[in-house]
Order: C-alpha cells, then structure tokens, then sequence
C-alpha cells in the first residue's frame, strides 16, 4: 500500500538522462546528510550520504552535491532506469545525535 | 547479512487498544531508532536506543514509548490508540558506536491501521 504523501512534488524524466533531485535542508549545524529511496509498501532504501567537510561524494550512478552556504542538498543519477522510480527523501543530522530530519520527498518518475 | 526486521508488518486495532511492535537489526548493530511515516507529516523520529538506554527522544507524547533489550532487538509500545496513530512504523538500525552519526539502515516497517 502506499506509505508517503499523496501530494508529492514530481520529477518526470526519460529513461536514460540524467535526474537531479533537490533539497533544502533546515538547520546549518547539520553535519550529516544521507539520501533514501522509498518504493511502494517497501522501508527506505540508502543510498548515498555525505559529511559536512565535504561538498560533493561520488557513488555508483549518483552524485551528492552538498553547498552548506545555502543549505541546499542535490542527488544526480546518472541514466536513469525505470528500476529508479521510486521517492527519495534527504535527511539531515545534528551533532551525531542519531535523530535524522527528512525531508517531504521527491517522486521520480521514469519513463520507457 | 540479513537486514533489520519488523514484526509483524501488518496490524489492525481499535481506538484505546495498545500496540507492541518488534524490530530486529541487522547483526552487530547496537543502535535502533524508529520512525512514524504518515502522508500528512512524512517521516518523524520517536526515540533512538543503544545498549537498552534511550539515547535521544522526537516530539511525541508519553503515549509512544520503546525498550532494548541486551541482543539489541527493540520493541515499541503505543498505549491508547488513537486514529491518528495510524501509520507506517519504520525501524532503522546503525553501529551506534563510531563517535559519530553512522549511516542508518531501515526494515520494511509496520502498516498500523487503526479504527
């Protein structure tokens, strides 16, 4: 069944271009920053994160770019495939308390 | 590595009843937290253990509450339900212990339906 927000801003690509999915975040004193997947009726998937002494953490097919200045967070995924259809949501952390902040996600839709 | 765990995935109560939910994590992970995922407020944190001690707590009322036990399974309790408690219950597991925030790995969640 579906378990996040019915009213979520949509991104619509083409299967194999590039998707870029923003997010800003809340508090300048976070110092971690992780990126989630959710799919339909599944828990939140990892699948990047970064430290705040960093600005931008290369993974496979993805790239986190963090700019503090602003408190924006971005994840780039590079040819994207239909399998990456799904919400993503950013979280932040403060001072390693183990409490993450989501953000209210980013629908991704891929299209053949 | 078998991932973290919830139990049931699945319930239905009434309206006063209580509520147990079980998480189990990923093994040798000693950090649990759990998270409320509703359409109208998206994720929020309830509380973080580690080593059976309740490490950090989110803006929930007394009604929510949790435990660990020493093989680091947790469970938490809703008492009273009330129909706003319906949600998706998620529990996600991490070391705990590497001085700092380490990644956070969550199981599939419970779908709690109260009516």
């Amino acid at each position: 069944g579906e378990s996040v927000g019915l009213h979520l801003p949509t991104l619509s690509v083409q299967e194999g271009d590039n998707s870029i999915i923003n997010c800003a975040y809340s508090n300048s004193a976070s110092d971690y920053f992780i990126w989630y997947k959710q799919e339909s009726g599944k828990g939140p998937q990892f699948i990047i994160d970064i430290r705040s002494n960093m600005d931008k953490r290369q993974g496979q097919r993805v790239t986190v770019l963090l700019n503090k200045t602003v408190k924006h967070l971005s994840l780039q995924i590079a040819a994207t495939q239909p399998g990456d259809s799904a919400v993503y949501f950013c979280a932040e952390n403060k001072d390693s308390s183990y409490k993450l902040i989501f953000g209210s996600g980013t629908r991704l839709l891929v299209r053949p | 590595k078998a991932g973290v765990t919830q139990t049931p995935r699945y319930l239905i109560k009434t309206r006063g009843q209580q509520v147990t939910l079980s998480c189990s994590p990923i093994s040798g992970h000693r950090s649990v937290s759990w998270y409320q995922q509703t359409p109208g407020q998206g994720l929020q944190f309830l509380f973080e253990y580690f080593s059976e001690t309740q490490r950090n707590k989110g803006n929930f009322p007394g009604r929510f509450s949790g435990r660990q036990f020493s093989n680091s399974r947790s469970e938490m309790n809703v008492s009273t339900l009330e129909l706003g408690d319906s949600a998706l219950y998620l529990c996600a597991s991490s070391w705990g212990d590497r001085g700092r925030a380490d990644t956070q790995y969550f199981g599939p969640g419970t779908r709690l339906t109260v009516l």
